[in-house]
């Protein structure tokens, strides 16, 4: 069966320091890989997909940056955290063929002081 | 900007009253999917729709896609206390890898 790791699961964070957050997904291939940001009370906002290893697609042009190391891999970064920053990460994979149900990992909760 | 509106953005209902949350897309949907947040968790996926005019249902839940693609709608039944939670609605345009998620209906119940 698939699974998905996020971690860590919080993390409190000063103002302009780095911030690397990993997720990784067992169980299947070739996955479609998202970050999604959910601020307190509010809806999901996608920062990033993936289709494959090294293909990024950015939707919001921000401090954030994602990378797709290995297929089942995905990493959001920044250099300098701004208080803005502070969220719920949520990644997510889907299958590329037949149902794009998304499968959603437990989170990280994101607090910039 | 915003793909997908969702209202309303708060619903508090009694116990055994109905429940109902609106997706509407100013662009045609190649299909929209539903997802359960409970508090303090992650989106759960509980359904998708691709045909114009489907409906769909799950015990008390049933979903409907209009027959423009532009709207889907999500109504619970008699809700329980276990209904309780952040409805959100995520459709796909042309690029079905990409979604575009509503803001989320939060549904309180009182017991």
């Amino acid at each position: 069966s698939q699974t998905i790791h996020q971690w860590p699961a919080t993390l409190v964070q000063p103002v302009g320091s780095p911030l690397s957050l990993e997720c990784t997904v067992e169980g299947t291939s070739n996955p479609n890989l998202y970050w999604y940001r959910q601020a307190a009370g509010r809806g999901l906002q996608l920062l990033f997909y993936s289709v494959g290893i090294g293909q990024i697609s950015s939707e919001v042009p921000q401090n954030l940056s994602a990378s797709r190391p290995q297929d089942r891999q995905f990493i959001l970064s920044s250099k300098k955290l701004l208080l803005s920053d502070s969220g719920f990460y949520l990644c997510a994979w889907s299958v590329q063929v037949g149902s794009n149900e998304q499968f959603f990992g437990p989170g990280t909760r994101l607090t910039v002081l | 900007g915003q793909q997908v509106m969702q209202i309303p953005q708060y619903q508090h209902v009694q116990e055994g009253e109905d429940f109902t949350t609106y997706c509407n897309s100013s662009t045609t949907l190649s299909n929209i999917q539903w997802y359960k947040q409970r508090p303090g968790g992650h989106p759960v996926f509980l359904i998708q729709l691709v045909k114009s005019g489907e409906v769909k249902k799950q015990k008390r839940l049933t979903f409907q896609f209009g027959e423009a693609k532009k709207n889907s709608s999500l109504h619970i039944t008699a809700t329980q206390t276990t209904d309780v939670g952040t409805y959100f609605c995520a459709g796909t345009i042309y690029n079905f890898n990409k979604f575009y998620f509503g803001s989320g209906t939060k549904l309180n119940v009182k017991p």
